[in-house]
């Protein structure tokens, strides 16, 4: 059973714009989350992260938005570069649950020139 | 350079000819998990280790086995591989605590014909 879904698959923005990333989750004990960050033939890379005690956690270009009553989270892109064309994992974990980190399926960013 | 290595990147193998993936990382990770990523499903945990000698299942552990023995190593093991395991496998480490970001390897493609 998912507990972490990114149910757009795919987003075209152009560059400039901003790119919004979206993420629910269906467990309301995770605590910590993740985003991903993924080029065709690399592994994932970290991107940012954010605790459930704060709502909004910011890295230059890329901020993370997490709303805890509505279970969502957001990943803004501002402005969006080519460069940033890629696919995109949101993950969850939860204290006292191992380690396990829960991802989503991905959405698949294009930014286009 | 701090690093996950994976070994192959790519295998071409047939059904039931047993094999292995290897995992090395230098950065004396205490936490080490292998996940398969496939189209429209994302990025699935197969097996996980908490430390040396500690090995637990994720959410397809079916038809794969690992082993723990040093820190640095996390070999995947397909003791008698098939085509549903034709998929795209990537390992990762971090030292293990919540919200710790994970590092991946650049992944194994593996096709079983």
């Amino acid at each position: 059973d998912q507990q972490v879904k990114q149910n757009s698959p795919s987003l075209s923005v152009q560059e400039g714009r901003i790119s919004i990333l979206n993420c629910d989750y269906t467990n309301s004990m995770f605590d910590y989350f993740l985003w991903y960050k993924k080029y065709p033939a690399e592994g994932p890379t970290f991107l940012i992260s954010i605790s459930s005690i704060k709502d909004k956690n910011e890295d230059g270009r890329f901020t993370v938005f997490l709303n805890k009553s509505a279970k969502h989270l957001s990943l803004h892109i501002v402005p969006s570069q080519p460069g940033d064309s890629a696919v995109y994992f949101c993950a969850a974990s939860e204290t006292g649950s191992g380690y396990a980190l829960n991802f989503g399926k991905g959405t698949s960013l294009l930014v286009t020139p | 350079e701090a690093q996950v290595t994976q070994n192959p990147r790519y295998l071409i193998t047939v059904t039931g000819k047993k094999l292995t993936v290897t995992c090395s990382q230098n950065m004396n990770h205490e936490y080490m998990s292998w996940y398969r990523q496939d189209p429209g499903l994302g990025l699935r945990q197969i097996y996980y280790s908490m430390n040396v000698e500690v090995t637990d299942k994720g959410d397809v552990p079916e038809g794969y086995k690992v082993s723990r023995k040093e820190k640095r190593n996390f070999p995947l093991i397909l003791e008698s591989p098939s085509p549903n395991q034709t998929s795209l496998y990537f390992c990762a480490s971090s030292f293990g605590r919540v919200g710790e970001k994970l590092f991946f390897g650049s992944g194994t493609q593996l096709s079983v014909l």
